[in-house]
């Protein structure tokens, strides 16, 4: 069956340096990928979206790899500041005409000042 | 632009009663999801409904039910409660079917089963 794995332990990083959450997947080819931002008993808000034949994405301090042979993604926030912690979600869609993305558990950022 | 609500915030229910979520999606938007959000775990996919259509299901037993209704808008309704129900709800709504169209969310509802 199709699987996400995102690092289940917080990450923690002193602010401004370069923050990474790692997104693998098992048993699916994905058309696009797409990172979203929790915030405590609030909904997602989405980041990026990435395809399947682009291998890199810039947003302002974001920045996002696709590698499809690795089956992974990689999310960078450049500078980090306190205000980026959260919880980052990472979905998978569009692979066998699904058009509803699969998401993973998240990954905790915690920016310390 | 207002973004998508869903109401209420949060919801008391007892096992056995019924529970009922509402959800109204970005002005334009004519898909609506339902998603589950148990603590701890990712979210889960309840139900897609696009121009009033249910389009797809989760793999959520037949007590998760739910409709959409003309002006876009949508309910959920989970019958026979269970405690292992309690969870955030969340809604999303997004532009017509695409393959890879962003999904707007709700704030969500807190549904506690006791």
């Amino acid at each position: 069956s199709q699987k996400i794995e995102q690092n289940s332990e917080a990450l923690n990083i002193q602010e401004g340096k370069t923050a990474t959450l790692t997104c693998n997947y098992t048993n699916y080819s994905p058309a696009y990928l797409q990172w979203y931002r929790q915030d405590p008993g609030r909904g997602p808000v989405f980041l990026l979206l990435i395809r399947e034949n682009e291998k890199e994405k810039r947003k302002e301090r974001l920045k996002v790899t696709f590698d499809t042979t690795l089956k992974q993604s990689l999310f960078h926030i450049t500078a980090s500041q306190p205000a980026d912690s959260a919880t980052y979600l990472c979905a998978l869609g569009g692979g066998g005409g699904s058009y509803i993305p699969t998401f993973g558990r998240g990954t905790s950022l915690i920016v310390h000042p | 632009e207002a973004g998508v609500t869903q109401s209420p915030t949060h919801l008391i229910k007892t096992r056995g009663q019924q529970a009922t979520l509402r959800c109204s999606p970005i002005s334009g938007h004519t898909s609506v999801y339902w998603y589950q959000q148990a603590l701890g775990l990712g979210l889960q996919f309840l139900l897609w409904y696009d121009e009033g259509e249910e389009r797809n299901r989760g793999n959520f037993p037949p007590r998760f039910s739910g409709r959409q209704f003309p002006n876009y808008s949508s309910e959920l309704n989970v019958n026979a409660l269970e405690l292992e129900d309690s969870a955030l709800y969340l809604c999303a709504s997004s532009l017509e079917l695409a393959a890879d169209n962003e999904q707007f969310f709700g704030p969500g509802t807190r549904l506690t089963v006791l």
